[in-house]
Formats: structure tokens, C-alpha cells, sequence
């Protein structure tokens, strides 16, 4: 079993709908949780960083990570041609650095 | 620079070849990793460097693969007799500090074919 689990997709959406991205993990040291953003033969980009359960907002996104279900979501409100791309959900421990544990990625296509 | 560069961004090599792929990072950082992504995967760990030493470089797969980081700055992945398996893109990452709650900047990878 992999420490993160991640639906590959691919998932199509119309645009302006509301995108659910979401991983699962197993690992009980993972502390710090990450969703990145990756453009087709380009590196990740950082979208969020969580610390602690609960929600967290940006703009269009909300990260959302609960510890006792091991599970933590992303959504993309009122989503927008420019978001396709694939998303990767990230994870660190608490060794003091970044070592980072991905999971698969998610395929996202939004069509205008 | 504006952000990490690696090159050359494609490299074509035929299998039993070294290859060293490099790393720029944003000038002032100290904290430098590589990981690997192999087609429809997520990147995967490969080593991080604090400075001029590697810090963790339990994510190198065997003892084929070799980086350095000698003045602190850029950095140099090194692969000796490479094999189809190690086709993938190579990714260099770079933060301001090693903390875990400092942002990592990726660079746009290293795509490498071992034909």
C-alpha cells in the first residue's frame, strides 16, 4: 500500500463548476500537507500549505485536512479553463526538512 | 536568477552512459533537493542538500546515481551506466531554508531518455 493514495483521473468538468480533489493517507507522521499545481511538461507549483486540521482559503481554493480520517480535500470554486492541469497532493513529516511525499496526481480538464 | 533552472531540459542518452543533469537554484537558498517522476507518477524523493552536504540521500535508488553540490549553490546529479529504467524527468527544488514550512520552488525538470 502507498503512503498517499490518489485517483488518477482523468476528471472533466464544465467550467464554473466546483472541483473536488482529494488523497488519502496512511503515514500518522505526516504533519504539513500541500497541494501543488503542475502544467503539462513544467515543474509543480505550490497552491496550499496546511499545518493543522481544519480549512484553510485562498482565493478560489480551499484546502481542507482532517488528521483523524487520515484525509484531506481540495476544491476549486467557480473553475476556470486555466485550471487544468494535473494536481498533486504532498506531504511532510516531522524531521525538520522537506522531504516531501506525493501522491499520483489528479488529471483535471476543464472544459470551456 | 528568477527562479531554479536545470539543464539541458531534454537528454537523450543510449543505455551504459553517465549523465550529469544540473541544478541552478534561487540564489540565497540554502536548502536544495532532487526528485525523480516517472511517467503518470508523482515525483519521488531522491536527496537533499543543506549547503555544500547531502543532508538525506536515502531516495537514491542505487549506488549509480551520485550528486553533488560542491560550492553550495548549483548542484549535480550524476547517473553512471544508465538504464532504460532511469528514463524520467529529474526534478531540482530549492528553498530558503530546509524548514518544513518554507516554500520548496521547482525547476521545470530534466526530462531524460535512456534508449
Amino acid at each position: 500500500q502507498k503512503e498517499v493514495e490518489q485517483d488518477p483521473g482523468p476528471l472533466s468538468v464544465p467550467e464554473g463548476a466546483i472541483v473536488s480533489l482529494n488523497c488519502t493517507y496512511s503515514n500518522s507522521a505526516f504533519q504539513y500537507f500541500m497541494w501543488y499545481r503542475q502544467y503539462s511538461r513544467k515543474g509543480p507549483e505550490l497552491l496550499m500549505y496546511t499545518y493543522s486540521s481544519g480549512n484553510k482559503e485562498d482565493g478560489r481554493f480551499t484546502a481542507q485536512v482532517d488528521k483523524s480520517s487520515k484525509y484531506i480535500s481540495l476544491f476549486i470554486r467557480d473553475s476556470q479553463p486555466s485550471d487544468s492541469a494535473t494536481y498533486l497532493c504532498a506531504m511532510i513529516d516531522s524531521g525538520g526538512y522537506q522531504k516531501v511525499t506525493f501522491g499520483i496526481g489528479t488529471k483535471l480538464q476543464v472544459i470551456p | 536568477g528568477a527562479g531554479v533552472s536545470q539543464t539541458p531540459s531534454n537528454k537523450v542518452t543510449e543505455k551504459g552512459k553517465y549523465v550529469e543533469l544540473r541544478c541552478d537554484p534561487i540564489s540565497g537558498h540554502t536548502a536544495l533537493y532532487w526528485y525523480r517522476q516517472s511517467l503518470g507518477q508523482g515525483p519521488e524523493f531522491l536527496i537533499y542538500f543543506q549547503g555544500t552536504g547531502a543532508a538525506d540521500d536515502s531516495g537514491l535508488p542505487n549506488d549509480r546515481f551520485f550528486a553533488v553540490r560542491p560550492e553550495g549553490s548549483v548542484s549535480t546529479l550524476k547517473i553512471q551506466r544508465t538504464e532504460r529504467g532511469d528514463s524520467a524527468v529529474y526534478l531540482c527544488a530549492s528553498s530558503r531554508t530546509g524548514e518544513e514550512d518554507t516554500e520548496a520552488f521547482f525547476g521545470q525538470g530534466t526530462r531524460l531518455t535512456v534508449v
